[in-house]
Parts: structure tokens; sequence; C-alpha cells
């Protein structure tokens, strides 16, 4: 099984700011297998980045994915205040897929 | 736009099943394939499995025998079942729709399931 670590755990950070959330896989994964969500209390996960760094449909280009092999980045240029949220990596690379512990993105 | 809804019971006792079914509305489950995932309280994301519109299935090896994922095409749903459940089955349950190697596109909003006697 992949185990994705994401990191930090909790970031606070203000509107304006950058965000960066890591995701490091146990073993390599494909990228075009390593996709990112976002994911608000009592709402449906969304979609943000698939492949590693393709925009899902409607996401804004605040939104960026990066990375390779066991490193994954997905950046967040300037936050807005919708962008507060849980942020999930997912592997799609090896079964059992499996999922990073999540990203909480606190209001500082 | 495509919507999924979760439906079931939120109460289940523990040694029974769990029986889940979801809803696909502004879309048809032909050609696609449909997966539940899972969220314990406090804890991460756990993939169950899925199912093709076809009926082939596949699942987590960690539930794959208690799991059972299935497909009703004339009613535009799919639904989950989960034998013998523990307090350790206790999760928010969400469907989605699964494009094959890349992704879950669209979710539901998820189902609380409580094991308790």
């Amino acid at each position: 099984e992949i185990v994705l670590t994401q990191s930090p755990g909790t970031l606070s950070l203000s509107p304006g700011d950058r965000a960066t959330l890591s995701c490091r896989a146990s073993q390599s994964v494909n990228s075009s297998n390593l996709v990112w969500y976002q994911h608000k209390p009592g709402q449906a996960p969304r979609l943000l980045i698939y492949g590693s760094f393709s925009r899902a449909a409607g996401i804004p280009d605040r939104f960026s994915g990066s990375g390779s092999g066991t490193d994954f980045t997905l950046t967040i240029s300037r936050l807005e205040p919708e962008d507060f949220a849980v942020y999930y990596c997912q592997q799609f690379g090896g079964s059992p897929y499996t999922f990073g512990q999540g990203t909480r993105l606190d209001i500082k | 736009q495509v919507q999924l809804q979760e439906s079931g019971p939120g109460l289940v006792k523990p040694s029974e099943t769990l029986s889940l079914t979801c809803t696909v509305s502004g879309g048809s489950v032909y050609s696609y394939y449909w997966s539940w995932i899972r969220q314990p309280p406090g804890r991460g994301l756990e993939w169950i499995g899925y199912v093709f519109y076809s009926g082939s299935t596949t699942y987590n090896p960690s539930l794959k025998s208690r799991v059972t994922i299935s497909v009703d095409t004339s009613k535009n749903q799919f639904s989950l079942k989960l034998t013998s459940v523990t307090a350790a089955d206790t999760a928010v349950y969400y469907c989605a729709r699964y494009l094959h190697g890349w992704f879950f596109d669209y979710w539901g909003q998820g189902t609380l399931v409580t094991v308790s006697s």
C-alpha cells in the first residue's frame, strides 16, 4: 500500500498569503495518478488538481500543482477567504487507492 | 451538472449489514465507474471500492471480504453493502463518480453511519 503523508497538518495563514502544501509518497507514484481535493465541512469534496498539475474545470489559476516521484506540492498563490478548508492528496497508482491524512488551512 | 446523493440508515447495530444507496442525477451511470469512500470521525479518507456500469467491481483488499458494491442501471443508482459491521465502521460514507485511473470528479455530500447497539 502506498502511504501518503501530508505536511504540515495545519497551516495558519492570512488572506493574500501564499500557501504551500506537501504530499510525500512512501513509494514512487506516476505523476498522472496524483490528485488534490479541497474539502469543506458538510460539503462534497471538490476536485482541484489531477495528473499532478492539471487544474480541474472551473478551478481558479491561483491553484497549482507540481512534483513527481514521491514528492508533490499544491500551491495556492494568493489565498482568498473561500480557500480555507482541508486539502487531501490521493494516488491512483497502486491498489488500494489511498489518501493523505489532510492539511487543514486555517485563517490566521 | 451531475449530482450524487447518498441514502440509507444512519444507525446500524454491530454484526449487522450496512446498506447505502447512491442516486445519480443530471447524468447516467452508463459508461462510468462509481465508487464509495468513507471517513471515520477524526480520521482520513478511505477508498472502499468501485463498480463499473456493467457490474464489474474492484475492492480495497482490507474490506474485500465484507463489501459488495452493485449498480442498478434502471434506477440510475449504485449501492454499498458492508457486512458484520463494528464500531470501527462508523464513518461518513461518500459516493463518487470515478474517471478510471484519473480522479473522483463528482461526490455526494456524505452520510454519517453510526454502528452502535
